[in-house]
């Protein structure tokens, strides 16, 4: 089983500022890696994947980008509805479907 | 627009048994792979199970198989999950996700239904 670690675990940031999320796969999962956004009490929603494909409706400010193990999600500058948990899943190797631990963007 | 509403949730004693459903529409059913994903209270994601897109292939996460079976009825546009011999840490919102194709990109996801398991 591929193992997602996520960094870091919070962020605080203020609106403007720019977000950088990390992903780490425990082996190689090419360009096969997913980004999710969940806000409280909504479902997961897909921004990204194949490490950098925006999904369909996803602002610019929004991007991906690695290859094999070590991946990165970058808000270039946080609106307020950004504030949120951000999940990377791996979808090279499976079954099974593996997600990180989340990396939460909060309001400094 | 993709539609999947989730229902059957509910609160089940420990060794008991419960059946979700996700109800479809807005898509072609029976084009795509379907999943189900479960986040226990203040937890990350965890993926339950997938089946493809004519019912022939079921996967299941280690901790779920042999408890949880993946159905779909592609005449209803429905996806289900059997869940028995519940327990106490299966006590999670759970949602099903329509598959890109069957790449495991999921790429829209129901609202979740809360399943309680407890005494």
């Amino acid at each position: 089983e591929i193992v997602l670690t996520q960094s870091p675990a919070t962020l605080s940031l203020s609106p403007g500022e720019r977000a950088t999320l990390s992903c780490r796969a425990s082996q190689s999962v090419s360009s096969y890696l997913a980004w999710y956004q969940q806000k409280p009490g909504q479902a997961p929603r897909l921004l990204i994947y194949h490490a950098s494909n925006r999904a369909t409706g996803i602002p610019a400010r929004f991007s991906g980008s690695g290859s094999g193990t070590d991946f990165t999600l970058t808000i270039s500058s946080l609106e307020p509805e950004d504030f949120a948990v951000y999940y990377c899943q791996q979808c090279n190797n499976w079954p099974p479907v593996t997600f990180g631990g989340g990396t939460k963007v909060e309001i400094k | 627009q993709v539609q999947l509403v989730e229902s059957g949730g509910g609160v089940v004693q420990p060794g008991r048994s419960l059946r979700l459903s996700c109800a479809a529409s807005g898509f072609t059913f029976n084009n795509y792979g379907m999943h189900w994903v479960r986040q226990a209270p203040g937890k990350g994601l965890e993926w339950v199970a997938v089946i493809s897109y004519d019912g022939t292939n079921k996967y299941y996460a280690d901790s779920m198989k042999g408890r949880f079976t993946i159905s779909r009825d592609n005449s209803k546009n429905t996806l289900y999950l059997q869940m028995n011999s519940l327990r106490a840490e299966d006590t999670a919102v759970y949602y099903c996700a329509k598959d890109d194709t069957y790449t495991a990109i999921l790429n829209y996801w129901g609202q979740g239904t809360l399943v309680t398991v407890s005494s």
